[in-house]
């Protein structure tokens, strides 16, 4: 099963560049790696899925080097509005794959 | 169109007794997956329904069932509620199984159980 670690928090200003990383030493080879942004309250949100390489969106990217244990979301220039916990997941596609959410980041931003 | 919608919204049981949550995915949404979201325990999965069969299943006790019908939309019923068992319940749903390519799941607001 592919277990996730991310940090349990991170601080960061508004305008600035966050990177949040994530380990995942066991990811099988089909498994693909998806972040989603929570607000106290709500459901999770989607924010970006990738594979391998880098993955590009409007609103982040995802960082994932050849090995793939590993990952990092960036955001570029945050605002005070993305204060939320940021989840990283791996998932497994085969059968009796489980999906695992990583703790979680609490990201702060701060004017 | 319209998103993920799970009813109802808040709860509140006796231990012992059982509940039913229902979700409705979005429409064209073939799988439905549920989550446990806890202060503790953060997100856990449940299970996962695919085309009204189970296909992933998290670590849970056989007390937390679940089945999906042919229009996709998916029930979670829990026998014998205990205290631990309060928590936010999640709805999410996907064009294809998650974990896969365009299995980008969509989150409902939840269900607030509260057990006491």
């Amino acid at each position: 099963l592919a277990k996730t670690t991310q940090p349990i928090s991170m601080d960061s200003y508004e305008g600035q560049e966050v990177n949040i990383t994530c380990s995942h030493n066991n990811i099988a080879t089909n498994d693909y790696i998806t972040w989603y942004q929570q607000f106290p309250s709500q459901g999770p949100r989607f924010i970006i899925q990738g594979y391998k390489t880098k993955v590009t969106n409007e609103v982040a990217s995802l960082f994932i080097p050849a090995d793939r244990k590993s990952s990092t979301l960036s955001l570029p220039r945050v605002s005070l509005s993305d204060t939320a916990v940021y989840y990283c997941l791996v998932g497994g596609y085969n059968q009796g794959g489980k999906l695992i959410f990583g703790q979680g980041t609490e990201l702060s931003v701060k004017p | 169109k319209a998103g993920v919608t799970q009813t109802p919204r808040y709860l509140i049981k006796t231990r012992g007794q059982q509940v039913t949550l229902s979700c409705s995915p979005i429409s064209g949404h073939r799988s439905v997956s549920w989550y446990q979201q806890t202060p503790g325990q953060g997100l856990q999965f449940l299970f996962e329904y695919f085309s009204e069969t189970q296909r992933n299943k998290g670590n849970f006790p056989g007390r937390f069932s679940g089945r999906q019908f042919s229009n996709s939309r998916s029930e979670m019923n829990v026998s014998t509620l205990e205290l631990g068992d309060s928590a936010l319940y999640l709805c999410a749903s996907s064009l294809e199984l998650a974990g896969t390519g365009d299995s980008e799941q969509y989150f409902g607001p939840g269900t607030r159980l509260t057990v006491t």
